[in-house]
């Protein structure tokens, strides 16, 4: 069962557009990520966050941005969407300090297409 | 470095034992992941195995860790076309709170 939410599932937008892509979980994660996924099936660390008003910029450089205001909340921004920013894009999750190394729990991702 | 690699693909009957291997280059990994991603989903978590373990057997799908020589492997017994996906093979490092994902293999299901 999907208890990590992200939409919409699919975007097509024009170069230029400012877009949000959501990101929300329920199972009271602190720590939060944002991955790329290219056509070649790698995945790609671009933000990670520990907890509230903690975010930190992952192994490969994006122009996207992340905020995280509320635990359960972990959106991303994109200011001039450009056809280099399509993608898909997968939010995950996982437990706190104490369970250091607890798996990671992915959304459905969403795919952006920009023209 | 970090590393995590796997081949790219891999075909296997219907009804016959899929095998997908891994190997991994840092030693102080502590816990080594095994996700399934199908078409147009996330990933989901298959199973895991702590790294002083051998081997972890659930249902259809056995893993086994050989720490010496840093490979890992999944096996699922009777393939079945459900199983047709990709499969990550990940490690988590000791020294920080990063997960290496290798870069997938996509498992095919012939008839």
């Amino acid at each position: 069962e999907a208890d990590i939410y992200q939409t919409p599932r699919y975007l097509v937008i024009g170069t230029g557009k400012k877009i949000t892509l959501e990101c929300s979980q329920t199972m009271g994660h602190d720590k939060m990520y944002w991955y790329q996924q290219d056509p070649g099936m790698e995945l790609h660390l671009i933000h990670y966050s520990y907890g509230v008003n903690s975010t930190e910029k992952g192994d490969l450089s994006s122009e996207s941005t992340v905020s995280r205001i509320r635990t359960e909340h972990f959106p991303l921004t994109l200011e001039s969407a450009r056809p280099s920013h399509t993608s898909q894009y997968l939010c995950a999750s996982s437990e706190s300090e104490k369970m250091r190394h607890s798996p990671l729990h992915f959304g459905n991702g969403t795919r952006l297409t920009v023209t | 470095g970090e590393d995590v690699e796997q081949s790219l693909f891999l075909s296997v009957r219907e009804g016959d034992s899929s095998v997908i291997n891994c190997t991994y280059t840092d030693s102080s990994s502590t816990y080594l992941y095994w996700y399934k991603q199908e078409p147009g989903a996330g990933l989901q978590l298959l199973t895991y195995i702590f790294s002083n373990m051998d081997m972890k057997q659930d249902q259809r799908l056995t893993v086994l860790l050989n720490k010496k020589d840093k490979h890992l492997s999944l096996r699922i017994a009777d393939t079945q076309t459900g199983d047709s996906a990709i499969y990550f093979c990940a490690e988590s490092l000791n020294r920080d709170d990063k997960i290496i994902f290798g870069k997938g293999t996509r498992l095919h299901i012939l008839p």
